[in-house]
């Protein structure tokens, strides 16, 4: 069965602290995502990536970088923790950009 | 840029009955409509596709239609059932390099 594992189920950082959010597929995507969902929001794209090596900013990028050395893994890092990121952060990945997207189980990070 | 709209109250309905859940889109048409299903605390899970060309497609007790006149797409669910109660997302993606926009979502709750 395809999947897309994301590290953490939860997580309880401290202000100022860097936090890398790791995700894993097993289908041969190009096509990788980070979203977070809020209540009321919705998801919201963070940062994308279309390639190995290659990433773009989404819709709410600041406080936020990423890295995708290998193809099956890329990985959301928050520079700096603070408050306002506490959220679920969703990952995803997709063969066809216009294709369904496989999701993962999502990481709850609250920042403390 | 793209806005998706999905009414935002819970639809509550009797097991047996139909659930239909609307989705409208703001500008330009999309060349594909996406909907998703989410449980509380996991990712979202694809469930069909429609593109821009077609009317309707259906999956097993699922149908979706895309109206290019209303700028709508329904998302029904013929004999509903208890454990068809979830939040259901509908995204749009309008092809090449933009990105897929996601709806806050409609939460189901289907009554036995």
């Amino acid at each position: 069965d395809v999947k897309v594992t994301q590290s953490s189920r939860y997580l309880v950082k401290r202000t100022g602290e860097k936090v890398f959010l790791e995700c894993v597929q097993d289908m041969d995507h190009e096509n990788m995502f980070w979203y977070r969902q809020d209540p009321g929001l919705g998801l919201r794209l963070i940062y994308f990536s279309y390639d190995v090596k290659m990433k773009e900013k989404g819709d709410i990028p600041e406080g936020y970088s990423v890295s995708r050395e290998k193809k099956e893994r890329f990985s959301l890092i928050l520079e700096s923790a603070s408050t306002n990121q506490t959220s679920m952060y969703l990952c995803a990945s997709t063969t066809d950009r216009g294709g369904g997207y496989t999701f993962g189980s999502g990481t709850r990070l609250t920042v403390v | 840029s793209q806005k998706i709209e999905q009414n935002s109250e819970a639809l509550n309905i009797q097991e047996g009955k139909t659930a239909t859940l609307t989705c409208n889109y703001t500008n330009y048409s999309p060349a594909y409509l996406q909907w998703y299903r989410q449980d509380p605390g996991r990712g979202p899970v694809f469930l069909l596709l429609i593109r821009e060309n077609e009317k309707e497609k259906r999956k097993e007790r699922l149908k979706v239609t895309f109206d290019t006149t209303l700028k709508q797409s329904l998302f029904h669910i013929t004999a509903s059932q208890p454990a068809d109660s979830a939040t259901y997302l509908c995204a749009s993606y309008s092809g090449g390099y933009q990105k897929v926009t996601f709806g806050i979502g409609t939460k189901l709750q289907v009554i036995p």
